[in-house]
């Protein structure tokens, strides 16, 4: 069984730009949720998808956003990044009825 | 809504001594909660968690913790610590059923320091 794998590693963009990260879900798990790390911090609840459709979101702008693809995987996008984007950006899987997610490694994003 | 409380940004102990991190939560419905842990540059490992099954859990590496609904309170213990215990520790609420699963509050993290 795959776990969840989160791509890029680690990226680095100029304020004002768009970025797109990505997200593969453990096997047989329909739902995703993301998370932002920041330095320092706790993670926090971005959005959950389940089944395609947004399911829940926590308190972020709407520059950002996401999507899950028909496999259950999943992309974040953020646009007009701003310094305070700068995070560990979680993705974590699970099924309904399951209350504890698992989580990929992350994606370390620097805006300069 | 949740929040979690967790006292001391940093716990440092002895190798061998007990470990004991504290985590407070808010919930106005009967919650889920969790503790994971963070190695660096890494993502989050579950622990254990608390289903509203027994009040005392055990989980991975020696780890423990009680959930005691009348101090809303949900600490972790080992009774000795490792130095490869040497991490950042997350405590989690959620909350049950519905559309909630998977939507986790956490709180700012503990960071534990091992010493030789």
């Amino acid at each position: 069984e795959t776990g969840v794998t989160q791509s890029p590693t680690h990226l680095i963009k100029t304020r004002g730009q768009q970025v797109t990260l990505r997200c593969s879900s453990q096997s047989g798990h329909n739902t995703v949720s993301w998370y932002q790390q920041a330095l320092g911090q706790g993670p926090q609840f971005i959005f959950q998808y389940y089944r395609e459709e947004e399911n829940g979101r926590g308190n972020f702008p709407p520059r950002f956003s996401g999507l899950q693809f028909p496999n259950y995987s999943s992309e974040l996008n953020v646009n007009a990044l701003e310094l305070d984007d700068s995070a560990l950006y979680l993705c974590a899987s699970s099924i309904p009825g399951q209350p504890d997610p698992h989580f990929g490694n992350g994606t370390r994003l620097t805006v300069t | 809504a949740q929040s979690v409380t967790q006292l001391g940004s940093h716990v440092s102990v002895s190798e061998g001594a007990l470990v004991l991190l504290r985590c407070n939560y808010s919930s106005s419905v009967p919650p889920y909660l969790f503790w994971y842990v963070q190695y660096p540059n890494q993502g989050l490992q579950l622990l254990l968690k608390y289903t509203s099954a027994a009040t005392l859990v055990k989980g991975i590496n020696g780890f423990e913790a009680e959930f005691k609904k009348s101090e809303t309170s949900f600490h972790l213990t080992k009774p000795s610590a490792h130095m490869s215990d040497a991490a950042e520790y997350f405590c989690a609420v959620g909350w049950a059923g519905g559309t909630s699963y998977g939507k986790l509050t956490f709180g700012q993290g503990t960071i534990l320091t091992v010493h030789p």
